[in-house]
């Protein structure tokens, strides 16, 4: 059983294009996470929610937009995608908000052109 | 703000050799650190916590890191490498955000374990 998947996981577009990934954890945890890893493979968190609340947003671009319709689901929806925005995109879940050992997905490697 | 520094960008050892991957620390107060393992194409495993207690703590795969106050280090170690070991590791720090307790992550280093 997957504990925390991600979909696609590869997704390669167009500058200016608009596209989503989504996150699906079974842990039953309350707490997910959206981290980008870039090229040289330094990891910064993106987004945190609690309990579908959104509780961290580290100075992300309003062109990111994370949804979590429940507790279980965290997707991240980008618009006019940009260069930049090429990366690794790692889905991550915890028990709660005061638990920091994280559970990763298999990440999204998403590429600009 | 805690942090976490990884002088090493990169490790090479030979398979059936102890290997060390290093970490420092600089926190406020007590440190919560963590070993995490990144294989090829995969997602960040959780590999052993040290939260107080033995400063030599044990985890996944017959990793152990030694905690050293005085050094501020952290660093993790295994007896014998295993050519399976070759990946990328991270070391972490806890750290506080928007109430919630995080990782923060260095930078990484990738071990080579040579047959």
């Amino acid at each position: 059983d997957t504990a925390v998947s991600q979909t696609p996981k590869y997704l390669v577009t167009q500058m200016g294009n608009d596209k989503s990934i989504k996150c699906e954890q079974n842990l039953g945890h309350d707490t997910m996470y959206w981290y980008k890893q870039d090229s040289k493979k330094f990891l910064k968190i993106m987004f945190s929610y609690n309990n579908k609340e959104l509780i961290i947003n580290e100075t992300v671009p309003n062109r990111f937009s994370p949804k979590s319709p429940d507790k279980a689901h965290l997707n991240l929806h980008i618009n006019s995608l940009e260069l930049g925005d090429s990366a690794v995109y790692f889905c991550a879940s915890s028990p709660h908000r005061g638990e920091e050992t994280q559970y990763f997905g298999p990440g999204t490697r998403l590429l600009v052109l | 703000a805690q942090s976490v520094a990884q002088p090493e960008d990169q490790v090479n050892v030979a398979e059936g050799n102890p290997l060390t991957v290093k970490c420092t620390y600089s926190v406020s107060g007590n440190p919560y650190l963590f070993w995490y393992v990144q294989y090829p194409n995969r997602g960040l495993q959780f590999l052993l916590k040290y939260i107080t207690g033995d400063n030599l703590v044990k985890g996944s795969y017959g990793f152990e890191a030694e905690f050293n106050k005085s050094q501020t280090s952290f660093h993790l170690k295994k007896p014998s490498a295993l050519v399976s070991d070759s990946a990328l590791y991270f070391c972490a720090v806890r750290d506080i955000l928007g109430g919630s307790y995080i990782p923060t992550f260095g930078r990484g280093t990738s071990l080579i374990v040579h047959p």
